[in-house]
C-alpha cells in the first residue's frame, strides 16, 4: 500500500541507451513531479504535471520526456543516456489544488538510482 | 545559482539538546517554505512549513522560524532524539506566472546518544 512507488529501484545501463522510469501514486493526488538528485546531493525539480497537464518544465535536456497517461502515473523516459545522467531520480505527488499548488506538501517515492556506464 | 542554501552540510548534537538547522534564500518572491527530512535510501518526507505572513510555526518538537528581512529560516528540534538523525532539506516556493519549488542543499543531522 505504498503511496508513491517507483520502478525500477536501481537501473544500470550503458551510454546511448534509452530507458524509462515509472511512477505511480495511489493518493488520489492531481499533481506529480520528477526530481533529480545529483552527486552533490542537490535536489532539483525537472517536471510537474497537474491533471496530466505540464505545469513545470525546468531547463532539462530534451532527451528527457515525461509522460502522464493518467493523473496517477508520471513516467520519465530518457533517450541517449549520458554519463552525467547518473543520479537518483525521485517522483513526488501533491494534492494539486491549482491555486495553492506550490504551498502543498509533496509526498516522495523511494527514488530510482540510475547509473550510466 | 543556488537560490536556497543550507550552509552547514552537517551538524552533530547530543540527545536531549536543541538542534538548529539553518536555511538562507536570495529571492524575495519566495512566500512559502517547507522542511523535509530524508533517511538513506528513502525519499524526503514533509516535516513542517511556514507561510511568509508568519514568523513562527510550531508542531510538537519542531519549530520553524522565518526572518524575512534577513531572508533566513531555521528549524529547531527540541529535544533532539537519535531517530531525528537524517538529512534535512528546506524548500522555498512561489507562484508568479510560473511555479517555483526549490530545495536547499541539505544538512545532515546526527544526534548522538
Amino acid at each position: 500500500d505504498t503511496a508513491v512507488s517507483q520502478t525500477p529501484k536501481y537501473l544500470v545501463t550503458q551510454m546511448g541507451n534509452d530507458k524509462s522510469i515509472k511512477c505511480e501514486q495511489n493518493l488520489g493526488h492531481d499533481t506529480m513531479y520528477w526530481y533529480k538528485q545529483d552527486s552533490k546531493k542537490f535536489l532539483k525539480i525537472m517536471f510537474s504535471y497537474n491533471n496530466k497537464e505540464l505545469i513545470i518544465n525546468e531547463t532539462v535536456p530534451n532527451r528527457f520526456s515525461p509522460k502522464s497517461p493518467d493523473k496517477a502515473h508520471l513516467n520519465l523516459h530518457i533517450n541517449s543516456l549520458e554519463l552525467g545522467d547518473s543520479a537518483v531520480y525521485f517522483c513526488a505527488s501533491s494534492q494539486g489544488r491549482k491555486r495553492g499548488l506550490v504551498q502543498e506538501t509533496q509526498y516522495f517515492g523511494p527514488g530510482t538510482r540510475l547509473l550510466v556506464l | 545559482d543556488q537560490q536556497v542554501k543550507q550552509n552547514s552540510p552537517s551538524l552533530s548534537v547530543q540527545e536531549g539538546r536543541i538542534s538548529i538547522l539553518n536555511c538562507d534564500y536570495t529571492n524575495s518572491m519566495f512566500d512559502y517554505f517547507l522542511w523535509y527530512k530524508k533517511y538513506p535510501a528513502e525519499g524526503p518526507t514533509f516535516l513542517i512549513s511556514i507561510s511568509s505572513i508568519k514568523d513562527k510555526n510550531e508542531d510538537g518538537r519542531f519549530t520553524v522560524f522565518l526572518n524575512k528581512s534577513a531572508k533566513h529560516l531555521s528549524l529547531h528540534i527540541v529535544p533532539s532524539q537519535p531517530g531525528d538523525s537524517a538529512v534535512y532539506f528546506c524548500a522555498a516556493t512561489y507562484t508568479s506566472g510560473t511555479y517555483k519549488y526549490i530545495f536547499g542543499t541539505g544538512t545532515r543531522l546526527k544526534v548522538l546518544a
